[in-house]
């Protein structure tokens, strides 16, 4: 069965400070991996996506992240964090369609 | 990205009534929806596979009779939670698969229920 692992459930950055929020996920095969980006009572929205080739992907907003299969890992980061990028972060993997989501990490930023 | 609409945004209930919950996929023709549930600070959770012109497909450990999904169109699928009771509420959220072979799904802005 897949799953997906995020180790930190609340990470604080101060604005301007780097940021990566680890995602580790097990699947049988070949993973499709997702990054989505929820604000308090909102929907999803995807940051960025993994199908296949180049391992290190870009997104929205700056974000971007490194798919590591020795790893089983698929981290995101951004050199520069926002206050607006303060909200909750998932990582998802799937394939043919059914998503399994890991439990989300919170990010606050300190001005 | 596909624009994905939820309606209503948020309703309140008294237990033991039905409430139905729409999800609509604004700019392309949608075969594929799915309903997840998310509980306060949780992930989501996968509910239901919800196919137009067929039976939706449900997660273990999900009512059928009681979350009741209907994709009558390839841009609506409606999620009718039957006889609600207060630990129904919940953030439900939809998503859409925009046709074969894409393996993206857009999400939905969620549908907070609360019954009282």
């Amino acid at each position: 069965a897949q799953s997906v692992t995020q180790p930190d459930i609340h990470i604080t950055v101060s604005e301007g400070a780097s940021l990566e929020l680890r995602c580790n996920y097990s699947y049988g095969a070949t993973p499709y991996l997702f990054w989505y980006v929820q604000s308090p009572g909102q929907g999803l929205q995807l940051l960025l996506k993994y199908f296949s080739g180049d391992t290190l992907v870009q997104g929205i907003k700056g974000f971007e992240a490194e798919f590591k299969r020795s790893q089983s890992s698929f981290n995101l980061r951004k050199p520069s964090v926002h206050w607006s990028d303060a909200a909750e972060y998932f990582c998802a993997v799937g394939a043919y369609e059914k998503l399994t989501f890991g439990q989300g990490t919170i990010l606050t930023v300190h001005p | 990205g596909a624009v994905v609409s939820q309606h209503p945004s948020r309703v309140i209930c008294k237990s033991g009534t039905s409430v139905k919950i729409e999800c609509r996929s604004l700019d392309f023709q949608a075969t594929t929806m799915f309903w997840y549930r998310q509980f306060p600070k949780q992930s989501l959770m996968l509910m239901a596979t919800s196919n137009e012109g067929s039976k939706a497909t449900y997660e273990q450990g999900v009512e059928k009779d009681k979350f009741l999904i209907n994709h009558a169109s390839l841009t609506l699928s409606t999620l009718t939670v039957t006889s609600a009771h207060p630990e129904d509420s919940s953030f439900y959220i939809c998503s859409v698969l925009p046709g074969q072979g894409k393996e993206t799904q857009y999400f939905g802005p969620g549908t907070r229920l609360l019954v009282l």
